[in-house]
């Protein structure tokens, strides 16, 4: 069965500075892979998605990932955090159950911004 | 601007109450789903419909009652809740249910069981 690990809880980056949020899945086959944000008090919404191809993807609000079968990883990375960047980043994994996709989402990394 | 609505955005209700949750999608989508969001775990599907009829049903308790009338809107009927019921319920739409299918997310209903 699939599983999706993210093993920081709570992040604090300063702000202008680089940020980088840690996602393991596993999965049998290709996955495909999936970053979302949940903003407080918000639903989530898509930053960006890995089907195939080039193994950076980017992504909306200048975030981008790298997929890395070796380490079963797909780690998000922003160049310089913004306070408004402070939500919740959920990694998941889609597979396929009884002819539909199912997503599996991690428990989630709170990123917190300093000033 | 979200095309997935969800009303109301807070609940409270007592454990013998009924009281329906609402979503509609404006987005011209085939799909709709319920998850349960609580603190500290996995988002957990509940059920998927595709064109009205439900696909999946993940193991969850009769309590939880959901209705899709037509492709624009989903319903979750709630009786006898228990507090540990208490959790954050999102519906979210996509295109179809293929792999790879982006789901939208509405903002959600804050569920308190009393």
């Amino acid at each position: 069965a699939q599983s999706v690990t993210q093993p920081d809880i709570h992040i604090t980056v300063s702000e202008g500075a680089s940020l980088e949020l840690r996602c393991n899945y596993s999965y049998g086959a290709t996955p495909y892979l999936f970053w979302y944000v949940q903003s407080p008090g918000q639903g989530l919404q898509l930053l960006l998605k890995y089907f195939s191809g080039d193994t950076l993807v980017q992504g909306i609000k200048g975030f981008e990932a790298e997929f890395k079968r070796s380490q079963s990883s797909f780690n998000l990375r922003k160049p310089s955090v913004h306070w408004s960047d402070a939500a919740e980043y959920f990694c998941a994994v889609a597979g396929m159950n009884t002819g539909f996709q199912k997503l599996v989402f991690g428990t989630g990394t709170r990123l917190l911004v300093s000033p | 601007e979200t095309g997935v609505t969800q009303t109301p955005r807070h609940l409270v209700m007592g454990m013998t109450n009924k009281k329906s949750l609402k979503c509609e999608q404006h987005l011209g989508h085939n799909a709709m789903y319920w998850y349960k969001q609580s603190a500290k775990k996995p988002l957990e599907l509940m059920f998927v419909y595709s064109l009205e009829e439900r696909v999946e049903n993940n193991s969850v308790p009769s309590r939880f009652s959901p209705e899709c009338p037509n492709s624009s809107h989903l319903f979750l009927h709630l009786h006898t809740l228990q507090p540990e019921d208490s959790a954050l319920y999102l519906c979210a739409s996509s295109q179809d249910f293929g792999r790879g299918a982006e789901a939208f997310f509405g903002q959600g209903t804050r569920l308190t069981v009393v």
